[in-house]
């Protein structure tokens, strides 16, 4: 079993358009973080959101956390070509303070000029 | 600048052969971990590392050794490599809040 599902899983859509991806899980979280992985590098983290109904914003991205602390969205307003990549949400294994995370499968995005 | 590097960005193996895939930090992370990812299943952690000469298994260990003699170093040892670890393998560092990632190395095993 999945701890979190990631929708859509692929994503295609012109330039301009906005657009949001949904992480979800039926677990509860202290915290949750959303990264952005371009072809051939390692993911980097975007933002970790800690309380329940926050929003963080960057840039064009907008990310909430959801009230329960069990679900979180990442809305992109007026997609550009440089948005395009996989964006993950993770998490951190609760109760352990090794760092290690639990990973969604991901949503390809891809934005056409 | 944080940097966590990796030592080949692509890898062609062929089935049989014995594998090692290095990672180094330059932060001074005590935790090191890695990661392969697959389309559609993501990332799942094969290993990961505490301390000089600890270790502990992941969710894949299965196939897969470590060794991490110096804190800054991370190896990944494939000791027999098979067509079904052909795979992008991911390390990482853990400092704070923050995952730091290397860029990857794309393993292919013929």
């Amino acid at each position: 079993t999945q701890l979190l599902e990631q929708s859509p899983q692929f994503l295609s859509i012109q330039e301009g358009e906005n657009l949001t991806v949904y992480c979800n899980s039926s677990s509860v979280f202290s915290s949750l973080q959303w990264y952005r992985q371009e072809p051939g590098e390692g993911p980097v983290l975007l933002v970790t959101v800690v309380t329940g109904g926050e929003v963080k914003k960057l840039k064009r991205l907008t990310f909430q956390f959801g009230d329960a602390r069990k679900d979180s969205s990442l809305h992109i307003t007026a997609a550009q070509p440089g948005d395009t990549g996989l964006y993950l949400c993770a998490v951190d294994d609760r109760g352990s303070t090794l760092g290690r995370l639990y990973f969604g499968r991901g949503t390809q995005l891809t934005v056409w000029p | 600048d944080v940097k966590v590097t990796q030592s080949s960005r692509y890898l062609v193996k062929r089935t049989g052969e014995k594998v090692f895939l290095e990672c180094v930090q330059d932060m001074d992370h005590e935790n090191m971990f890695w990661y392969r990812q697959d389309p559609g299943l993501g990332l799942r952690l094969i290993y990961f590392s505490y301390d000089v000469k600890m270790k502990e298994k992941g969710d894949i260990p299965e196939g897969y050794s470590v060794s991490r003699e110096k804190k800054e170093r991370f190896s990944l040892i494939l000791e027999s490599a098979s067509t079904n670890q052909t795979s992008m393998y991911l390390c990482a560092t853990h400092g704070g809040v923050i995952r730091y990632f290397g860029p990857g190395t794309r393993l292919t095993v013929l």
